[in-house]
């Protein structure tokens, strides 16, 4: 596709709720990243992926959050046993970069966001 | 840690006129990018502008220019000509490329309206 595809736009979960957020990124873009963007807050980052491996989960706020990339494309970011301070909206964006090269030369390509919200 | 500050939650200018979004930085690194996103309704990151530190001479981009002063930290974003268009919320933020991958920190934005 053209750009960054995000599914589902909306997520309503009761609390103690799994949900599953799937990212599409630009064909082609190696690097992928998960940001959380809770209201009135920027976004902050999540994790970071080169083709299929997480090279950094240092933003996950819990063992709860796990995400994959097993082909090295589509994304998805897992939530168990959503509670309350999960509500946010996640935005994915994708980047042609590769490690060791910098980035100067290719800028965050960003989806329009899942906005979660739990009840 | 790097930290991005913008301490202006709500601006309004009227169309046509000039209006000027603040934001500082902390940081320890000497090599480092730093971006202007906007974010409309739609909630997509739109890159706005961008700068390298190492360049002295402020960006520009059309109607959007930065000024750029580093020993302060600061790293303002003049709209110029403002358009219904520009109506958005406006995050400033930071990028060392140390690790070579785009782990950009952001600031909590600024909610531009714009006046017709």
């Amino acid at each position: 596709g053209a750009g960054v595809s995000q599914s589902p736009r909306y997520k309503v979960a009761k609390r103690g709720q799994d949900v599953a957020l799937r990212c599409d990124p630009i064909s082609g873009h190696v690097s992928l990243f998960w940001y959380q963007q809770a209201l009135g807050q920027g976004p902050e980052f999540l994790t970071y992926f080169q083709n299929e491996a997480q090279l950094d989960k240092s933003g996950l706020p819990s063992d709860r959050f796990f995400a994959e990339r097993p082909e090295g494309s589509v994304s998805t970011l897992k939530i168990q046993r959503t509670q309350q301070e999960d509500s946010a909206v996640y935005l994915c964006a994708s980047s042609s970069s590769i490690s060791g090269q910098g980035a100067r030369d290719s800028p965050l390509h960003f989806g329009n966001g899942t906005r979660l919200t739990v009840t | 840690a790097q930290t991005v500050t913008q301490s202006q939650p709500e601006m309004s200018v009227q169309e046509a006129e000039t209006v000027t979004l603040s934001c500082t930085y902390d940081t320890s690194e000497s090599n480092y990018y730093l971006f202007w996103y906007k974010q409309p309704p739609s909630r997509q990151m739109i890159l706005v502008i961008r700068q390298e530190a190492y360049k002295q001479q402020n960006a520009t981009e059309n109607r959007f220019s930065v000024n750029f002063q580093k020993a302060a930290k600061s790293f303002s974003l003049k709209i110029s000509d403002s358009q219904l268009g520009d109506t958005a919320m406006y995050f400033c933020a930071f990028m060392t490329p140390r690790g070579g991958y785009q782990k950009v920190t952001f600031g909590t934005g600024t909610k531009l309206q714009v006046i017709p």
